[in-house]
């Protein structure tokens, strides 16, 4: 089994519709969870970033962990076709840890 | 402020050839890596640097070397370039911040491939 899963998608979508995006992962040791958000030919940027259970919203996104069932989510409401990109969910073990370990990244493209 | 910068953006190079990937940050962050990204396998990580002076290898480091001699510079070497290399190569910093580590801030990467 991966450390991190993630379904690579495509995943197509009509403006306006709220986005699911997940990740499962095998490491109880993972802390600290982020989203980044990747446009083609360009470098990951970095969304939400969150540590241990619980929900945060930042505008539009919401990031969500589930500690228990080993869960991530980023959830977009309102999408818009400026948020087609890919987004890879990172994981890293602690405090002072730098060693993320990202999946596979889910491809989101917003139809107008 | 141009936060990490990568050259070159794009690169050609035969089997065997080899060159350095160049990386530099101005926002004086401690922590620096080299991760590469192949077509959906997300980032997987060659080398990391917590220092000037300091590096260690990350998942992926076999066929490459790095240095960090200052704060800012963390270039790649690739010696004896193989097609297996082919790939973009993204260069990120971060730092710490009471202890613990904060986002990295990723270069626009590097397209390698080797033929």
């Amino acid at each position: 089994q991966k450390e991190v899963e993630q379904d690579p998608g495509p995943l197509s979508v009509p403006e306006g519709a709220i986005v699911s995006l997940n990740c499962t992962y095998s490491n109880s040791a993972f802390q600290y969870f982020m989203w980044y958000r990747q446009y083609s030919r360009k470098g990951p940027e970095l969304l939400m970033y969150t540590y241990s259970s619980g929900n945060k919203e930042d505008g539009r996104f919401t990031a969500q962990v589930d500690k228990s069932s080993k869960y991530i989510s980023l959830f977009i409401r309102d999408s818009q076709p400026s948020d087609s990109a890919t987004y890879l969910c990172a994981m890293s073990p602690g405090a002072g840890s730098y060693q993320l370990t990202f999946g596979k990244g889910t491809k989101l493209s917003v139809i107008p | 402020n141009a936060g990490v910068t990568q050259t070159p953006k794009f690169r050609i190079l035969k089997i065997g050839q080899s060159m350095t990937l160049q990386c530099t940050q101005d926002m004086n962050h401690n922590y620096m890596y080299w991760y590469r990204q192949d077509p959906g396998m997300g980032l997987k990580l060659i080398y990391y640097s917590v220092g000037a002076g300091i590096t260690d290898k990350g998942e992926v480091p076999n066929g490459y070397n790095v240095s960090r001699s200052t704060t800012e510079d963390f270039p790649l070497r690739l010696e004896l370039a193989a097609p297996s290399q082919t790939s973009v190569y993204f260069c990120a910093s971060s730092y710490t911040k009471q202890g613990l580590n904060t986002e990295a801030f990723f270069g626009q990467g590097t397209r390698l491939t080797v033929v």
